[in-house]
C-alpha cells in the first residue's frame, strides 16, 4: 500500500462534479512540513498542478482551474479531497495526489486514478 | 506561466552509455539571494507514478543511485545518467517550483538502443 492513495469514481458525466479523495497512510497529514497536492495528466499531455492544501485548510490553486476547484482536508481521517465542478472532456486525465514539501517539489505520489468524462 | 521545454522528446542510449536530458525554462528559475535553483526531476516508469529523483536542480533524493545527477542554473538545466541501466527506461520530467504555479516539462522518453 502506497503512503498516499487516490480513490473515487472513474467515470464522471459532463457538467457534473468530479470528486476524488486521497488517503494518507504514511504519516500524519497534520505535518507542518508539507502541503498536500492534486496533479493531473491528460492523455498524451504534460503533468498539470491543480492545487495544494495545508493541514490548516489554507489552499493554493492553479489560476486556470481556480473557479472550478475546491480542495479540502479532513485531519481526523488523514484525508484530503478534490472537487472539480462542471467537468468536460478536457478534464479526463490520470489524477494523482501527492505530498509537497512546503511550496516546492513533490516527494511522494499516489499511484494515480484514471477519470473519464463521458455520458 | 513559466514554460518548461525539454529536449529531446525521446532518446535511445546503449546500456552503459551516458544519457543527457535538457530542460529550458521560459524565464530564470534561480534566486540569486539564496543561490538556489528551483528545479526538480522526476522519473515515471510505465504504470507507475512519478518518482522524485533530483531537487534544487542538483540534490539527489534519498535512495536514488549516484549515476543520476542534475546540473544547471538560470534557465538551462540538465539531467544526466552516467551509465544507463535497463531499469532506467522511463519518461523523465523536469518541474520548476520558482513560481507558486509549478509547471512541468513535456517529458522525455528514454529507451535502450
Amino acid at each position: 500500500q502506497l503512503p498516499v492513495q487516490e480513490s473515487g469514481p472513474g467515470l464522471v458525466k459532463p457538467s457534473e462534479t468530479l470528486s476524488l479523495t486521497c488517503t494518507v497512510s504514511g504519516g500524519s497529514i497534520g505535518s507542518s512540513h508539507y502541503y498536500w497536492a492534486w496533479i493531473r495528466q491528460p492523455p498524451g499531455k504534460r503533468l498539470e498542478w491543480i492545487g495544494s492544501i495545508f493541514y490548516s485548510g489554507s489552499t493554493f490553486y492553479n489560476p486556470s482551474l481556480k473557479s472550478r476547484v475546491t480542495i479540502s482536508v479532513d485531519t481526523s481521517k488523514n484525508q484530503f479531497s478534490l472537487k472539480l465542478s462542471s467537468a468536460t472532456a478536457a478534464d479526463a486525465a490520470v489524477y494523482y495526489c501527492a505530498r509537497q514539501l512546503i511550496g516546492v517539489y513533490f516527494d511522494l505520489w499516489g499511484r494515480g486514478t484514471l477519470v473519464t468524462v463521458s455520458s | 506561466d513559466i514554460v518548461m521545454t525539454q529536449s529531446p522528446d525521446s532518446l535511445a542510449v546503449s546500456l552503459g552509455e551516458r544519457a543527457t536530458i535538457n530542460c529550458k525554462s521560459s524565464q530564470s528559475v534561480s534566486y540569486s539571494s539564496n543561490n538556489k535553483n528551483y528545479v526538480a526531476w522526476y522519473q515515471q516508469k510505465p504504470g507507475q507514478p512519478p518518482k522524485l529523483l533530483i531537487y534544487w536542480a542538483a540534490t539527489r533524493e534519498s535512495g536514488v543511485p549516484d549515476r543520476f545527477s542534475g546540473s544547471g542554473s538560470g534557465t538551462d538545466f540538465t539531467l544526466t545518467i552516467s551509465s544507463l541501466q535497463a531499469e532506467d527506461v522511463a519518461v523523465y520530467y523536469c518541474q520548476q517550483y520558482y513560481s507558486t504555479l509549478g509547471t512541468f516539462g513535456q517529458g522525455t522518453k528514454l529507451e535502450i538502443k
